[in-house]
């Protein structure tokens, strides 16, 4: 049973570039969610997509987007970088939408800005 | 708005000893409550959560946490520490209505031998 994947491992950019992301949601599951975790602290929500929609989003500019597929699978894409946008992405999935169920996270994309 | 609190950056412990990561919350309504822990280079697994019921929930690992409402807690405990327990811990939150989990800045764990 395949877990959450995600694609690329690692990925450097320069400021001002734009970036795509990648996950592929558990077997079974139907709903995505894309965190951000700077060194040092915990997964911040970017947002959560259902039925190909963004159902819920997180103190994030506009710069940041997302895209869920037919088959559950979604991109996450960011524009203009900044430094500031040097972490981890994770890739979490679940379910369903539900708030009490129980994400499932991928082992992440480590983009640096330079 | 919904909020963790992880109060300690670090927790060391020796093998065999009992553990506990502490965590509190504020959010309003029914709390969601997960535990998640993450090891060097990878992805956060899940071990357990609270989302009604009983007040002492037991996941993976021999990992339990106890809710307590009138404290606003959720802290994570082990009878007995494994040096393959060391990792960094997270608290997460998620209420009613919101899809988003918020999580705590986590807490290292050291077992040490």
């Amino acid at each position: 049973d395949a877990g959450v994947t995600q694609s690329p491992t690692h990925l450097i950019k320069t400021r001002g570039q734009q970036v795509t992301l990648r996950c592929s949601p558990k077997s079974g599951h139907d709903t995505v969610s894309w965190y951000q975790q700077a060194l040092g602290q915990g997964p911040q929500f970017i947002f959560q997509y259902y039925e190909e929609e963004e159902r819920q989003r997180g103190n994030f500019p506009d710069r940041f987007s997302g895209h869920q597929f037919p088959n559950y699978s979604s991109e996450l894409n960011v524009n203009a970088l900044l430094l500031g946008d040097s972490a981890l992405y994770l890739c979490a999935s679940s379910s369903g939408p539900r708030s009490t169920y129980e994400q499932y996270f991928g082992p992440g994309t480590r983009l640096t800005v330079t | 708005a919904q909020s963790v609190a992880q109060p300690e950056d670090q927790v060391n412990v020796a093998e065999g000893n009992p553990l506990t990561v502490k965590c509190t919350y504020s959010v309003s309504g029914n709390p969601y409550l997960f535990w998640y822990v993450q090891y060097p280079n990878r992805g956060l697994q899940f071990l357990l959560k609270y989302i009604t019921g009983d007040n002492l929930v037991k996941g993976s690992y021999g990992f339990e946490a106890e809710f307590n409402k009138s404290q606003t807690s959720f802290h994570l405990k082990k009878p007995s520490a494994l040096v393959s327990d060391s990792a960094l811990y997270f608290c997460a939150l998620s209420g009613a209505g919101s899809y988003q989990l918020t999580f705590g800045k986590g807490t290292k764990l050291s077992v040490i031998p």
